[in-house]
């Protein structure tokens, strides 16, 4: 059972727009910053957003990130094939004094 | 870049030791922290500990009991030692830099997968 809570599976057609959410508390995600990482299959997750929304340099602008309250999202524009992976949600918690991530959710570009 | 790649046993017996080592190429281990994160198969991250290239440390309160991570900066190595392992232990080990402004992290070794079993 994760901390964070992100539906399983979301999906979509290409060249669409997706988005993916992330819920949490006040103890993460009300009170502190939101990262996003990308896992494609086999590899390791690779950060994809820090700080609610900030793209990290490489990382492609279709990809953005939003924050209200206890709640974050991840959005992905143009969709393309190779976005198909799992998206994981991450956040500081400040009961744990540690980071806490979301069970992910596996996009599938149909 | 920095780089990070994994290495250790790839299979160790319940109830013993599991040791990983980190080694990170193109910078130094000075001056950042430095984590350890574990994926059981099919399952979600979870977050294990982490260090600063001082030595001092901050575990999760579930492992901490067992879990012991030290750095070496002569040799630009970081370890893992996970005490009394039994399956539920099994998983792919990452390490990866950790970035405190934010809470994240921003390069990660590819993972080695450690199975639990006699």
């Amino acid at each position: 059972q994760s901390v964070l809570t992100q539906p399983p599976s979301v999906s979509e057609a290409p060249r669409q727009r997706v988005t993916i959410s992330c819920s949490g508390s006040s103890s993460n995600i009300g009170n502190n910053a939101v990262n996003w990482y990308q896992q494609l299959p086999g590899e390791a997750p690779k950060l994809l957003i820090y700080f609610d929304d900030q793209l990290p340099s490489g990382v492609s602008d279709r990809f953005s990130g939003s924050k209200s309250g206890t709640s974050a999202s991840l959005a992905i524009s143009g969709l393309q094939s190779e976005d198909e992976a799992d998206y994981l949600c991450a956040a500081w918690d400040d009961s744990l004094n540690g980071p806490v991530f979301g069970g992910g959710t596996k996009l599938t570009v149909l | 870049q920095v780089q990070l790649q994994e290495s250790g046993p790839g299979l160790v017996k319940p109830s013993e030791t599991l040791s990983l080592t980190c080694t990170v190429s193109g910078g130094s281990v000075s001056g950042d922290y430095w984590s350890w994160v574990r994926q059981p198969p099919g399952k979600g991250l979870e977050w294990i500990g982490y260090i600063y290239y001082s030595g001092s440390t901050n575990y999760n309160p579930s492992l901490k009991s067992r879990v012991t991570i030290s750095v070496d900066t002569s040799k630009n190595q970081f370890s893992l030692k996970l005490s009394s392992v039994t399956a539920a232990d099994t998983a792919v080990y990452y390490c990866a830099r950790f970035i405190t402004s934010a809470y994240y992290f921003d390069s990660w070794g590819r993972g080695t997968l450690v199975t639990v079993s006699s």
